[in-house]
C-alpha cells in the first residue's frame, strides 16, 4: 500500500516556508524523498533509515516519526527552483511505494 | 556517463503492436524497478528485479513482460498495446537501502 500524502498541492511565494506530510498505515521501515519537475525524471533528495531521524541539506530538512509512521519534509525560505512535485516513498524489502505527490509552485 | 539509460525516449505506436523499452544501469546496483507514471503524475511500481531475480510484480496484466538477462539490465516488452498504456515509464535502480536512481524515462502514446 502507499503512503499518503499531504496536501496535494502547496502555492507559495519566494522565501516563503512549507511543510509536506508523509504517513503510513503500515509500519515505515524506511522513508524516502524525490522531486520530481516538469517533463523530468524523479531526483533524490534524501532518505531516512530510522526513527527520530533528521536530515537535511541547503535549507530543505525531512524528519521521520517512526512510532506515528509519518515523515514530514519542511522546506524552508523557498527558492523558485524548488517547485515541482515532491513525492515520498516508502521502502520494504525491494518493493518501493510512493505517495501520489505533492505539487508545490513557487512564485516570485 | 549516464547513470540509468533508457531507450527509446518517446514511442509513438497503434494499438494492438507490440514494443519494448530498453533500460541499462552502470552503477552496480542490485534491484531494478520499472515503474508507470500516468496523467496523473502517480508512480506506480511494475516490476522490482533482484539480481535477475523477479521479486514485485504488481497486478501487472500478462501482456507485460519483463526480462533482466544481467543485473545491469531491465528490459520491458509490451504486447498487443492498449490506449490505457500510454503513459511514461521509468526504469530505476538501488542498492538495498539507499537512493533511487531514475531513468529520463519513456513517453509512451498508444494511438
Amino acid at each position: 500500500q502507499q503512503p499518503v500524502q499531504s496536501p496535494q498541492a502547496v502555492i507559495l511565494r519566494e522565501g516563503e516556508d512549507a511543510v509536506i506530510n508523509c504517513s503510513s498505515s503500515k509500519a515505515l521501515y524506511s522513508v524516502h524523498w524525490y522531486r520530481q519537475k516538469h517533463g523530468e525524471a524523479p531526483v533524490f533528495l534524501m532518505i531516512l533509515l530510522k526513527g527520530g531521524e533528521q536530515k537535511g541539506h541547503d535549507k530543505i530538512s525531512a524528519s521521520f516519526n517512526e512510532k506515528k509512521q509519518q515523515s514530514s519534509l519542511y522546506l524552508t525560505a523557498s527558492q523558485l527552483s524548488y517547485s515541482g512535485t515532491y513525492f515520498c516513498g516508502t521502502e520494504y524489502s525491494n518493493d518501493m511505494r510512493f505517495g501520489a505527490g505533492t505539487r508545490l509552485t513557487v512564485k516570485p | 556517463d549516464t547513470a540509468v539509460s533508457q531507450t527509446p525516449k518517446y514511442l509513438v505506436t497503434q494499438m494492438g503492436n507490440d514494443k519494448s523499452i530498453k533500460c541499462e544501469q552502470n552503477l552496480g546496483h542490485d534491484t531494478m524497478y520499472w515503474y508507470k507514471q500516468d496523467s496523473k503524475k502517480f508512480l506506480k511500481i511494475m516490476f522490482s528485479y533482484n539480481n535477475k531475480e523477479l521479486i514485485i510484480n504488481e497486478t501487472v496484466p500478462n501482456r507485460f513482460s519483463p526480462k533482466s538477462p544481467d543485473k545491469a539490465h531491465l528490459n520491458l516488452h509490451i504486447n498487443s498495446l492498449e490506449l490505457g498504456d500510454s503513459a511514461v515509464y521509468f526504469c530505476a535502480s538501488s542498492p538495498r537501502d539507499r537512493a533511487f536512481t531514475f531513468g529520463s524515462g519513456t513517453r509512451l502514446t498508444v494511438v
